[in-house]
């Protein structure tokens, strides 16, 4: 199965940009590149997903390497609500057999 | 729009027995999966429903089944509970099939402890 590696943790301050990254040197070309967080008690969150380009949303940026073999999650003004666990994950497979292969994040702490 | 709602929220249970949870998914989500989240795995796809037929499965032993309704709300079943069974069970829909393509939205889950 395709895998992700991430740092376990992190740590930024409020009002600052944060760069999480991601690698995932197995990707096969139609795998789509998705984050999710998770925050404290609750189910994960979409937070944005990829191709090849570069994706913008209201919630984050994704930066996505040409190779294909790493991508980076930018959150251009954390505040403290931004403190989750972030999750990069593939869509691994293809048409109806396609699932999402998840690790186990990147732990981000936000200071205020 | 409501979210995806997950009941029950809690449930303890002993070893041996069987459970079911249930999910309902955001109007109009035709597909649903399901994953179980234990704090060393981190989340496991358990498997995928659209339009009540099951298109994808994850590593995971008979004992776990599922079925989606024509409502699209779906159920799944633990049976002859483990101890290891003991995890958050989170449920998710999105609106077209291939969890890899479409983004999900999940619930807050089902927090199942067997004693």
């Amino acid at each position: 199965d395709a895998k992700t590696t991430q740092p376990n943790s992190m740590e930024s301050n409020e009002e600052e940009p944060v760069h999480l990254p991601c690698n995932h040197s197995t990707i096969s070309g139609t795998d789509y590149i998705h984050w999710y967080r998770q925050l404290p008690s609750q189910g994960p969150e979409y937070v944005i997903h990829g191709l090849t380009s570069n994706v913008n949303n209201r919630m984050a940026s994704l930066a996505i390497a040409e190779d294909r073999k790493s991508s980076t999650l930018i959150l251009h003004r954390a505040t403290l609500r931004d403190a989750a666990v972030y999750y990069c994950i593939l869509g691994w497979g293809a048409g109806n057999n396609r699932k999402l292969i998840w690790g186990l994040g990147t732990s981000l702490a936000v200071n205020p | 729009k409501a979210g995806v709602t997950q009941t029950p929220r809690y449930l303890i249970k002993t070893r041996g027995q069987q459970v079911t949870l249930s999910c309902s998914p955001i109007s109009g989500h035709r597909s649903v999966s399901w994953y179980q989240q234990t704090p060393g795995q981190g989340l496991q796809f358990l498997f995928e429903y659209f339009s009540e037929t099951q298109r994808n499965k994850g590593n995971f032993p008979g004992r776990f089944s599922g079925r989606q309704f024509s409502n699209s709300r779906s159920e799944m079943n633990v049976s002859t509970l483990e101890l290891g069974d003991s995890a958050l069970y989170l449920c998710a829909s999105s609106w077209g099939t291939g969890t890899g393509t479409y983004e999900q939205y999940f619930g807050p889950g089902t927090r199942l402890t067997v004693t």
